[in-house]
């Protein structure tokens, strides 16, 4: 059984860095399968997703272009988990992150972390 | 502003059948990407309801099916439960020129009466 749990801090300071970590269990973050994701959900911007990291004979990354400036998502085989950075952040990223699994490029995403809510506010 | 549309509620009364429409364009549903249902209770993470746009996971009731034709999907819901009280989303991905996305319809909160 495939389970994602999240952690990470739920308050963070404007201009500086968001950091959150998914935890993989059941499945690994090396998958040739799977992809990993981070999504979030806020009032005004319903659900967004943000990016990806896979494996595929090498690591790839995808991110949204809406964040593509300021995000960096990054797996840690060692850890079987990865990572969520989004830095620069304004009270606009006020946000439900969550992660998430997709089985192929573009595929729903079938299992999800619990989600973090994290607030960005001095 | 969604990608994708969805009416912001819909309502039916126990036992009855509902369907959630989800309009896309030309650059995303229009362009052949599937379509990807999610269930979401309050305060929990959104749960896979339908995948590459008519197909059930393992436990989900054969009371959920969904469908798609040209730029839009449905979500029907028959034999309507006071469980299904929840907001649907769907999800698709999009290709324009200004890059290549995953993309959500902006939610529709159904309300059993």
């Amino acid at each position: 059984q495939v389970q994602l749990q999240q952690s990470g801090p739920g308050l963070v300071k404007p201009s500086q860095t968001l950091s959150l970590t998914c935890a993989i269990s059941g499945d690994s973050v090396s998958s040739n399968s799977a992809a990993w994701n981070w999504i979030r959900q806020s009032p005004s911007r319903g659900l967004e997703w943000l990016g990806r990291t896979y494996y595929r004979s090498k690591w790839h990354n995808d991110y949204a272009v809406s964040v593509k400036s300021r995000i960096i998502i990054n797996p840690d085989t060692s850890k079987n988990q990865f990572s969520l950075q989004l830095n620069s952040v304004t009270p606009e990223d006020t946000a439900v992150y969550y992660c998430g699994r997709s089985l192929t490029l573009g595929a729903a995403f079938d299992i999800w972390g619990q989600g973090t809510m994290v607030t960005v506010s001095s | 502003q969604s990608v994708l549309t969805q009416p912001p509620s819909v309502s039916g009364a126990p036992g009855q059948r509902v369907t959630i429409s989800c309009t896309g364009s030309s650059s995303n549903i229009g362009a052949g990407y599937d379509v990807h249902w999610y269930q979401q209770l309050p305060g929990t993470a959104p749960k896979l309801l339908i995948y590459v746009n008519r197909n059930r996971p393992s436990g989900v009731p054969d009371r959920f099916s969904g469908s798609k034709s040209g730029t839009s999907a449905s979500l029907a819901i028959t034999g309507l439960q006071a469980e299904d009280e929840a907001n649907y989303y769907c999800q698709s991905y999009d290709s324009s020129l200004s890059g290549s996305d995953v993309v959500f319809g902006g939610g529709t909160m159904l309300t059993v009466l």
